[in-house]
């Protein structure tokens, strides 16, 4: 039990469909995260939400679509997907702030969302 | 350029043994943070241990412990009496800077196989 919650943990959809992913952070963190994990792929960062601005898209294209509404949840808004889209989207939460890196930086992860696109 | 790299993609180890994950990390500003991280077959990314870039004594967790060698820009993950449960791979990751709007870069990661 990180404290990350990630719902759903298995997600199959169509190419014309339009779903959602969620996250629950009970960590009182004011940094959320959207990673994506293809298979034999590094971690890929795609969106950061430091207390619920988003402060970075890495290129991600516009089929995807994050939600912050507070500092505790975040969505990624799936539309019109394709195959190539299927891989392991994990969510995660870290406390942010100026000064020295410290412990209290480190990033918690949820168990993940495994969508597969067809 | 590559930032962290882990140059084992994958390794095989005997129940028992202990185990050095190598990781080499490449930054140019002083205060850094070093993690590692292990993913099982599962999928969820569990935290394992961090060390940064000022403390002077290698971290420790329980049977894993980080050979931290600033110099060589090196931070090996070492787990001691290795387990079947430890099978997983595993990720080398880092933090930059003071900024709030530093991120986490992550290495290619080492899947650990551990034998019977």
């Amino acid at each position: 039990e990180t404290g990350v919650t990630q719902t759903p943990r298995h997600l199959v959809m169509g190419m014309t469909n339009k779903k959602s992913l969620k996250c629950e952070q009970h960590l009182g963190h004011n940094a959320m995260y959207w990673y994506k994990q293809s298979a034999k792929k590094p971690l890929e960062l795609m969106f950061v939400y430091n207390f619920k601005e988003q402060t970075e898209n890495n290129s991600v294209p516009s089929r995807f679509s994050p939600e912050c509404p507070n500092s505790s949840h975040l969505f990624l808004h799936l539309h019109t997907l394709q195959p190539e889209d299927s891989a392991l989207y994990l969510c995660a939460s870290s406390q942010l702030g100026q000064g020295r890196v410290g412990s209290g930086n480190t990033i918690y992860f949820g168990e993940g969302s495994w969508l597969t696109v067809v | 350029a590559q930032k962290i790299t882990q140059t084992q993609p994958g390794m095989f180890v005997q129940e028992k043994e202990a185990v050095t994950l190598d990781c080499t990390y490449d930054t140019s500003d002083q205060s850094y943070g070093l993690f590692w991280y292990k993913q099982p077959s599962s999928g969820e990314m569990i935290f394992l241990i961090y060390q940064g870039s000022y403390d002077e004594q290698n971290a420790t967790e329980g049977r894993y412990s980080l050979n931290f060698q600033k110099a060589r820009k090196s931070a090996n993950l070492v787990i001691s009496a290795s387990q079947l449960g430890d099978s997983a791979m595993y990720f080398c990751a880092m933090r930059e800077g003071y900024s709030s709007a530093s991120k986490i870069i992550f290495g290619s990661g080492t899947r650990l196989s551990i034998r019977p």
